[in-house]
């Protein structure tokens, strides 16, 4: 069971280059959802999903978009990278319930140049 | 807005003491989670609290959840080397917001000998 599993794990990119991040889980979970971590601020959410076809967004969600086709999938885009999206990248994914907890990926870590 | 804060941010212990960790949050939440990441590493989920006066124990880590003062504690007991680590908590704004965590700021524990 591989649970959820992102790539790549290290990127560079220079300024104003697209990329896109890769999560997928086989946990057939409902909630998924993409965080970046910076030094001293924790956690910060950037978009999420419900469900196939349904997506929100969270505290940061400018110059990224997602797209949520299935429900093993949740791809997020980086539409053209800034210095400023310098940081780790973890992809999340929750069955719905009370008492479900959050399985996170391995994360990326992205250096924007 | 949602808002977690951990108190300390930094904290040095001697193995064999205990210490503990203070989480508050600003607005009503019906979840709250523990987690543990190692440098360089995902997050690993350490409890999740769903009650008023619900108690976890791991090991020598226990937390606690007052919903209505909106504090958890995360209290460690005989600290040891491994428990070295940062230790975030994180809340949910409720309702169908699962996977929807705003986390606070971590604490970095580190126990030395």
């Amino acid at each position: 069971n591989a649970g959820v599993t992102q790539t790549p794990k290290f990127q560079v990119l220079k300024t104003g280059q697209s990329m896109t991040l890769q999560c997928a889980q086989d946990m057939n979970h409902e909630y998924m959802s993409w965080y970046r971590q910076d030094p001293g601020m924790g956690l910060r959410l950037i978009h999420y999903s419900v469900g196939a076809g349904i997506t929100d967004q969270g505290e940061v969600p400018n110059g990224y978009n997602v797209s949520r086709s299935t429900t093993e999938d949740f791809p997020l885009r980086l539409l053209s990278a800034a210095p400023s999206q310098t940081s780790v990248y973890f992809c999340a994914s929750s069955a719905q319930g009370a008492g479900e907890k959050l399985f996170f990926g391995s994360g990326t870590q992205l250096s924007v140049l | 807005e949602l808002k977690v804060e951990q108190n300390p941010l930094f904290l040095s212990m001697q193995e064999g003491k205990n210490y503990t960790i203070y989480c508050n949050y600003s607005t009503t939440s019906d979840r709250l989670y523990w987690y543990r990441q190692d440098p360089g590493k995902s997050l690993e989920s350490l409890f999740v609290l769903l009650s008023n006066g619900a108690v976890k124990q791991e090991g020598r880590l226990m937390a606690s959840l007052d919903t209505k003062a909106r504090l958890s504690t995360l209290h460690i007991t005989a600290a040891v080397h491994d428990l070295s680590a940062t230790y975030f908590c994180a809340v949910t704004a409720g309702g169908t917001s699962y996977g929807k965590l705003t986390f606070g700021q971590g604490t970095i524990l580190t126990v030395h000998p």
